[in-house]
């Protein structure tokens, strides 16, 4: 089975732009969640989808958006970037009840 | 959001020792996961434990789920260079909710 694929891998935008990052699930897996990873922190949790809804939220600020397509692939919007947003964006994707398997990341950097 | 109390933060350890960390927690669990991190890639499940004293070994790694539920402890034995990277543990209420992790314990094995 192909693992999960996350794309771009890098990108550089300025501050006030807005972006779009995508997250192709492991075929089968109908759960995507979002994290975000800055240097030496953990990982915090932006939102998860299954079935196309949002099923739980972090306690990030309404710029950070997501939606989830019927064949699960799933995006990720950030509007209005802050340098603060600069960070390590990882996907992961799950069967339902089951572990969750983590793509590479889109390394994000604000300038 | 709500974190794990995860440590040791980072850990220098010679090659071929034995190596220990742990995650505590205020709340209990049901799922406690064990994930590696190597730089600029996506966590790696390690070990994956279900049930309140269970010990499971993934080949040098060893984890077992605290009795108490409150808590999680993972072992390295003789490690080596391709040890190196950061351990996260994450614990996990029931599948409807959203995992929660500890801030990682990264592991730097001295030349």
């Amino acid at each position: 089975k192909a693992g999960v694929t996350q794309t771009p891998r890098y990108l550089i935008k300025t501050r006030g732009q807005q972006v779009t990052l995508s997250c192709s699930p492991i075929s089968g897996h109908r759960s995507v969640s979002w994290y975000q990873q800055t240097p030496g922190q953990g990982l915090q949790f932006l939102f998860e989808y299954f079935s196309e809804t949002q099923r739980n939220k972090g306690n990030f600020p309404g710029r950070f958006s997501g939606r989830q397509f019927s064949n699960s692939r799933s995006e990720m919007n950030v509007s209005t970037l802050e340098l603060g947003d600069s960070a390590l964006y990882l996907c992961a994707s799950s069967s339902r009840g089951e572990t969750q398997y983590f793509g590479p990341g889109t390394r994000l950097l604000v300038l | 959001g709500q974190q794990l109390n995860q440590s040791p933060q980072s850990m220098f350890i010679q090659e071929g020792e034995d190596v220990s960390m742990n995650c505590t927690s205020s709340s209990i669990f049901n799922t406690w996961l064990w994930y590696k991190q190597d730089p600029g890639e996506g966590p790696v499940l390690l070990i994956a434990l279900y049930k309140a004293g269970e010990l499971t070994s993934n080949g040098r790694l060893t984890a077992q789920f605290g009795i108490t539920r409150k808590d999680s402890f993972l072992n390295i034995s003789a490690s080596i260079p391709s040890d190196v990277g950061i351990y996260f543990c994450a614990g996990q209420w029931d599948s409807n909710y959203q995992l929660i992790w500890g801030a990682g314990t990264k592991l730097i094995i001295k030349p």
